[in-house]
């Protein structure tokens, strides 16, 4: 099936600190989701993108929807321990049924 | 309050042995999915249904199936589970006009 990369795999900050990361694909996405999942629970929805180039934000949070269509970017500003966590791109296709392709999640882990 | 329920939560079961996975969401939504979780691989999807008794295969829908006979409730089914089934499994809806779905909080199967 179709395949997210999404990069990096886990991330050890410090708290306080700027966190970036991102996903891309070699096929063409209508809709970009960031999901963060705490541990024992499902992901929850932190931001949606709807239309190549929307750059929207969510608090600390500021995500983008790539011009080519094939990649996304979530960026999480002055870091706190509650941000810590596993994160999840997920992309709808153009073509075919209602389905979300996800990525395989970075690992987010804070030191105070 | 809106949510999506699943049962149980936790199980540990022999090979062979059929076992059902309950899903159940409160908010009329026409859309519903499982997906699979596993270490460095993400959220894959096994079956998704777009409405009452509509239902087709996702990325990994081998050994299990779904029934949607109605709307609030989407059940998951291995017939005969195997240890490669041991998972953690997801139930997500979502409208079918968007794709911000909304999960469950997981079931930890084992499968031994």
């Amino acid at each position: 099936g179709q395949q997210l990369n999404q990069s990096p795999q886990s991330m050890f900050i410090q708290e306080g600190e700027d966190v970036s990361m991102n996903c891309t694909s070699s096929s063409i996405f209508n809709t970009w989701l960031w999901y963060k999942q705490d541990p024992g629970e499902g992901p929850v929805l932190l931001i949606a993108l709807y239309k190549a180039g929307e750059l929207t934000s969510n608090g600390r949070l500021t995500a983008q929807f790539g011009i080519t269509r094939k990649d996304s970017f979530l960026n999480i500003s002055a870091s706190i321990p509650s941000d810590v966590g596993i994160y999840f791109c997920a992309g709808q296709l153009i073509q075919g049924a209602q389905k979300l392709v996800f990525g395989q999640g970075t690992r987010l882990t804070i030191n105070p | 309050e809106a949510q999506v329920t699943q049962n149980p939560r936790y199980l540990i079961t022999v090979t062979g042995k059929k076992l059902t996975v309950t899903c159940s969401q409160n908010m009329n939504h026409e859309y519903m999915s499982w997906y699979r979780q596993d270490p460095g691989l993400g959220l894959r999807q096994i079956y998704y249904s777009m409405n009452v008794e509509v239902t087709d295969k996702g990325d990994v829908p081998e050994g299990y199936k779904v029934s949607r006979k109605e709307k609030r409730n989407f059940p998951l089914i291995l017939e005969s589970p195997s240890p490669n089934q041991t998972s953690l499994y997801f139930c997500a809806s979502s409208t079918g006009e968007n794709t911000e779905a909304f999960f469950g909080q997981g079931t930890r199967l084992t499968v031994v």
